[in-house]
């Protein structure tokens, strides 16, 4: 089975614009999550979609935003970008279908996308 | 909601040594416990997971407890080698958030 695939796997933006990261799941897999890794914060939750659906959201400002497609693969996108979002974005996979926590049901994550911004 | 703390690092270790990272966690209930790794430039990768008190998580020759009773999960593996250095994650279920991770403990391990 493949794994979780992120594209591109590198991109340079300056301040102010913006970006959209894709990523596809494990065949099978409808539960997608995105994770913001940067060295001072370590890895934090951005959010999680399901069936096209967000089901959950961390604590990030509006700027970032997502969406499912009818096929699982998921986009996020931020606009106007600040220098603090440089950041590796990792996306992760999951056959979780329910929503009374995340149980006994591993995630499995892709290599991420790097973003600078300059 | 559920918090994990985990010793930070980094650890530096001779190659055959012995290994111990730290993870205590706070939850409600008794969620499943994870570890994760991840190798210089990659994604991270599930290691090993335990899912009630009691049970021993094991790949690779690292092993993790979930204990009850001292809400830990300590990382072991009796003998390391180089290509275990990365950076190891403890982790387990945030209702609402997904997962929740500790900070992450960088390990070398030198020839």
């Amino acid at each position: 089975k493949a794994g979780v695939t992120q594209t591109p796997r590198y991109l340079i933006k300056t301040r102010g614009q913006q970006v959209t990261l894709s990523c596809s799941p494990i065949s099978g897999h409808r539960s997608v999550s995105w994770y913001q890794q940067t060295p001072g914060q370590g890895l934090q939750f951005l959010f999680e979609y399901f069936s096209e659906t967000q089901r959950n959201k961390g604590n990030f400002p509006g700027r970032f935003s997502g969406r499912q497609f009818s096929n699982s693969r998921s986009e996020m996108n931020v606009s106007t970008l600040e220098l603090g979002d440089s950041a590796l974005y990792l996306c992760a996979s999951s056959s979780r279908t329910g929503t009374s926590g995340s149980g006994s049901y591993e995630q499995y994550f892709g290599p991420g996308t790097r973003l600078t911004v300059t | 909601g559920n918090s994990v703390t985990q010793m930070e690092g980094p650890v530096t270790l001779s190659e055959e040594a012995f290994l111990t990272i730290n993870c205590t966690y706070t939850a409600t209930g008794y969620p499943s416990l994870f570890w994760y790794v991840q190798y210089p430039g990659e994604g991270l990768q599930l290691l090993l997971k335990a899912t009630k008190a009691d049970d021993k998580g094991s790949n690779k020759g690292f092993e993790a407890t979930y204990r009850k009773e001292t809400t830990s999960f300590h990382l072991e593996k009796g003998s390391v080698q180089v290509s275990d250095s990365a950076v190891y994650f403890c982790a387990l279920p945030n209702y609402g958030q997904n997962f929740v991770f500790g900070p992450g403990t960088r390990l070398s391990v030198l020839p």
